[in-house]
Order: C-alpha cells, then sequence, then structure tokens
C-alpha cells in the first residue's frame, strides 16, 4: 500500500531535550515536506528537499533541522525543543512536479512541557 | 508570494443540505488549486484539483470545484451532505517558485453536520 508514515504519533517531552521525527514514503517520491498544523494557521511548511541531499527552508524552519539521506526518508530534527513548537507535525511526499498530489502521513502531536 | 484565504472558519449544515465552501488566492499567474480534506485524527486526503482546461473539476465523495479567474476562487461545493463529512476543509495553492515548488494553505473551514 502506498504510503507516508510517521513516527511517533505522539509524543511529550521537556523544553531541550532532542528528538527526531521519522518520515518514510514507499512511493518512490522525489519530493518531501514537513508542515506544522495550529489553530488558526493552517498547514505552514517547515523545511522540503527536492531529492536525496537536496532541502531548503519553508516559511517557518527555525528550530528544525532535516537531512535527506535517503530518498525515501526525511527526518525532522528539533535539537533543542521549546513549549512554542508544540503542534500538529505531518510529513508530505509528492512526485517532482508541483502539480503532482501530495500524500500526507498521518501526523504527529508533539508536546513540549 | 501567493497566498489563500478561507474567509468561513466554521460552518453547521443539516444533512441533505447543500455545501458551498469559500476559498480565495492570489498568484500572479495561473495557479494549480487544491482541496484537501482532514477528519478529525486523521491526516490530508486529497478531494480534487485544478491545473487547466474545464473551470469545473469534480472530485472523490461528491465534491466539485469552480475556478473563476476572474474572482480569484475555487469554491468547494456539494449538493447534499451527508454526516460523514463533517470534517476540516483545506484550500492550498501550488506555484512554482524559482526551482522549488510551494504549497500555501488556507486556514481551513471547520464543517459541523447537524442530523
Amino acid at each position: 500500500e502506498a504510503q507516508v508514515t510517521q513516527n511517533p504519533r505522539y509524543l511529550i517531552t521537556v523544553t531541550g531535550k532532542k528528538l527526531t521525527v521519522t518520515c518514510s514514503q514507499n512511493m518512490n517520491h522525489e519530493y518531501m515536506s514537513w508542515y506544522r498544523q495550529d489553530p488558526g494557521l493552517g498547514l505552514r511548511q517547515i523545511y522540503y528537499s527536492m531529492n536525496v541531499e537536496v532541502t531548503d527552508k519553508g516559511d517557518v524552519p527555525e528550530g528544525y533541522k532535516v537531512s535527506r539521506k535517503e530518498k525515501r526518508n526525511f527526518p525532522l530534527i528539533l535539537e533543542s525543543p521549546s513549549p512554542n513548537q508544540t503542534s500538529l507535525y505531518f510529513c508530505a511526499s509528492r512526485k517532482s512536479g508541483s502539480s503532482y498530489e501530495q500524500y500526507f502521513g498521518p501526523g504527529t502531536r508533539l508536546t513540549v512541557t | 508570494a501567493q497566498s489563500v484565504t478561507q474567509p468561513d472558519i466554521h460552518i453547521t449544515v443539516s444533512e441533505g443540505a447543500s455545501l458551498e465552501l469559500r476559498c480565495n488566492y492570489s498568484y500572479g499567474a495561473t495557479p494549480y488549486l487544491f482541496w484537501y480534506v482532514q477528519s478529525p485524527g486523521q491526516g490530508l486526503q486529497l478531494l480534487l484539483k485544478y491545473f487547466s482546461g474545464d473551470t469545473l473539476v469534480q472530485g472523490i465523495k461528491g465534491f466539485e470545484a469552480e475556478f473563476k479567474r476572474s474572482q480569484s476562487s475555487f469554491n468547494l461545493r456539494k449538493p447534499s451532505v451527508h454526516w460523514s463529512d463533517a470534517a476540516e476543509y483545506f484550500c492550498a495553492v501550488g506555484a512554482r517558485t524559482g526551482t522549488a515548488s510551494k504549497l500555501t494553505f488556507g486556514t481551513g473551514t471547520r464543517l459541523q453536520v447537524t442530523l
């Protein structure tokens, strides 16, 4: 089954404790992206990757890092999480070309205390 | 830069009634336009998309949307709403920016369906 998976689905952590949210897709998509969803703000792009070893900032990259060492994986790293990073995070992937549909993962709900 | 406005934060309709969710976009060229639906606790699912050609597009679950260039709008419609349509709906505009491409989402409209 074609899908985007994220782990963990739920995470509660404390300020400053480094964490990684994994994202994996099995559709051989070139493009992958991370979004955060906050009430009243919709989805905002954090980082995206056009292909392996090619990443770039989205609209809200501060406090986040990403890497793209393999085509299927695109982890989101929070080196020193803060409470303002409490949010619902979505990973998405699609074929290269902006006309293609993005496929979304199920989301990761992160709480930073 | 492109932007999307969904002016209705929350809409309530009765089951069986018709539905229209509004979406206005800002973009300097012909946009790619999408509607996604997010059911509670779920990820986003594509309902329909517009790239070019016929301005009335059909999607899944009986939804349709009409692209109106003169009004910069892409409103989502359904003639008869079912209780299972209760969800949050997001309009998005896709554009090419340099060598990258970007999808910008609206803030969403939450649909409540009363029985």
